[in-house]
């Protein structure tokens, strides 16, 4: 069973870099056609996809976000990567590790890790 | 940009057959996929590519898609079914999500 587990500081302070981090473990989702993305969900409120990475590095981005965000990958630890930049109390939020392929549903879903962002 | 719309809200009797719409211009030409939230939980899809379940979703869970207007069903609604649930498509290599809808079990 493919598992998604976050990892990364609960607390960023206002105009620094958020970083996280999530291990997939189990199961087998190395081909080109995974894409492993990041999805935030600000307290009360809805679901914003961020962007997303395949093991062969190619990414998507929210345009809304992408001049804040980079998404990355290690392939060798089953590991990718969120860095959100220049971060406001806005995105203070539970963000989500995710599986899709390519453009199709996310299927697997990590616990969800929140981040506040605050002085 | 394009745009989903779900209603706020949804109540539905227990053991009654509840819908939420989810609009879109044209949302008929596009794969809608459909996920539970419950307080405190991840989401969970429960519908992919507008009308096909995943094989741990109980069947009461159906949904369509034509013209303008995605819906899922729930037949036989279950007090386990009250949750926020989403709907979400691709636009222009984007995902999208709809605003949510609360689904009450009365």
């Amino acid at each position: 069973q493919l598992q998604l587990q976050e990892s990364g500081p609960g607390l960023v302070k206002p105009s620094e870099t958020l970083s996280l981090t999530c291990t997939v473990s189990g199961g087998s989702s190395r081909g080109s056609v995974y894409y492993w993305g990041w999805i935030r969900q600000p307290p009360g409120k809805g679901l914003e996809w961020i962007g997303s990475i395949n093991y062969s590095g190619s990414t998507y981005h929210n345009p809304s976000l992408k001049s804040q965000v980079t998404v990355s990958v290690d392939t060798s630890k089953n590991q990718f990567f969120l860095r959100l930049t220049s971060v406001t109390a806005a995105d203070t939020a539970v963000y989500y590790c995710v599986r899709h392929v390519s453009a199709r549903s996310f299927d697997y879903w990590g616990q969800g890790t929140l981040v506040t962002v605050s002085s | 940009s394009y745009e989903l719309t779900q209603p706020l809200s949804v109540s539905v009797a227990l053991g009654q057959t509840a819908r939420i719409t989810c609009g879109g211009n044209n949302i008929g030409g596009k794969n809608v996929h459909w996920y539970q939230q419950k307080p405190g939980q991840a989401p969970v899809l429960v519908i992919y590519s507008d009308d096909n379940r995943p094989s741990r979703i109980p069947e009461r869970f159906s949904g369509s898609n034509s013209g303008n207007t995605a819906t899922l069903t729930i037949s036989g609604a279950q007090a386990g079914d009250e949750a926020d649930y989403y709907c979400q498509v691709w636009d222009t290599s984007t995902a999208l999500f709809g605003g949510g809808t609360k689904l009450t079990v009365l």
